[in-house]
């Protein structure tokens, strides 16, 4: 069954703008993974932040944690074109040994 | 190689019919991974392998559907007597660990069952 719920299901920005895409989930984790997934293609694996980090970086992308909340958000800063693509969240969680992922959030760059 | 080769892109299959679908993995990734994604949303696990022995195996229908990674060949994914429902795209994915790294995903097996 799904683990993560993510929110907004789908955001529409202009290029240049801020894109912030958030993922909650039920149990306790050992990390949350965020993968993007362009039309027709399969998962690219975009980050990793482990239960005991707050916040990770990776070029454009800042990924945050809140394991007491059971959330956590991708923010993808200065969005182009090219950032048009459905985004999941993941999670894995001690003793389940696998991703489980969210439904995702479909993220539309107008230029 | 670097990528997860999944054969074929797409699958036809009258419903009944037998479909038969492969995953070459990363060399050197220990463990693969079979999800199902429905209407591009919802990624649905399936099943995955530790070499060639069943790691995870509760997402799988087990009345119909049967997978396998043998040594020195490409793992399999079959579903005997297909039906509508099983119409998805099916994604595999390795890595050289589980619960430590990301996945690598092939691009998918789009079966559609008619």
């Amino acid at each position: 069954s799904q683990q993560g719920e993510e929110d907004p299901q789908a955001l529409s920005i202009q290029e240049g703008e801020n894109a912030t895409m958030n993922c909650s989930y039920k149990t306790s984790i050992n990390n949350l993974q965020w993968y993007r997934q362009n039309s027709g293609r399969g998962l690219v694996h975009l980050i990793l932040i482990r239960s005991n980090e707050r916040e990770k970086h990776s070029g454009r992308l800042r990924v945050t944690l809140d394991t007491s909340k059971k959330s956590s958000s991708l923010l993808i800063t200065a969005s182009r074109a090219a950032d048009t693509a459905s985004y999941f969240c993941a999670t894995y969680s001690p003793n389940d040994y696998k991703l489980s992922f969210g439904a995702g959030t479909t993220v539309t760059v107008r230029a | 190689g670097e990528e997860v080769a999944q054969t074929p892109k797409h699958l036809v299959r009258g419903e009944g019919q037998k479909a038969k679908l492969y995953c070459a993995p990363i060399k050197g990734h220990s463990y693969v991974f079979w999800y199902q994604q429905v209407l591009k949303n919802e990624f649905k696990f399936l099943i995955s392998f530790q070499n060639e022995n069943v790691f995870d195996e509760t997402g799988m229908p087990k009345e119909r559907f049967s997978a396998k990674c043998l040594p020195n060949s490409p793992c399999s994914l079959e579903i005997q007597a297909t039906k509508l429902e099983d119409s998805a795209v099916y994604f595999c994915a390795s890595s050289p660990a589980t619960g430590v790294y990301g996945y690598t995903f092939g691009s998918g097996t789009r079966l559609t069952v008619v």
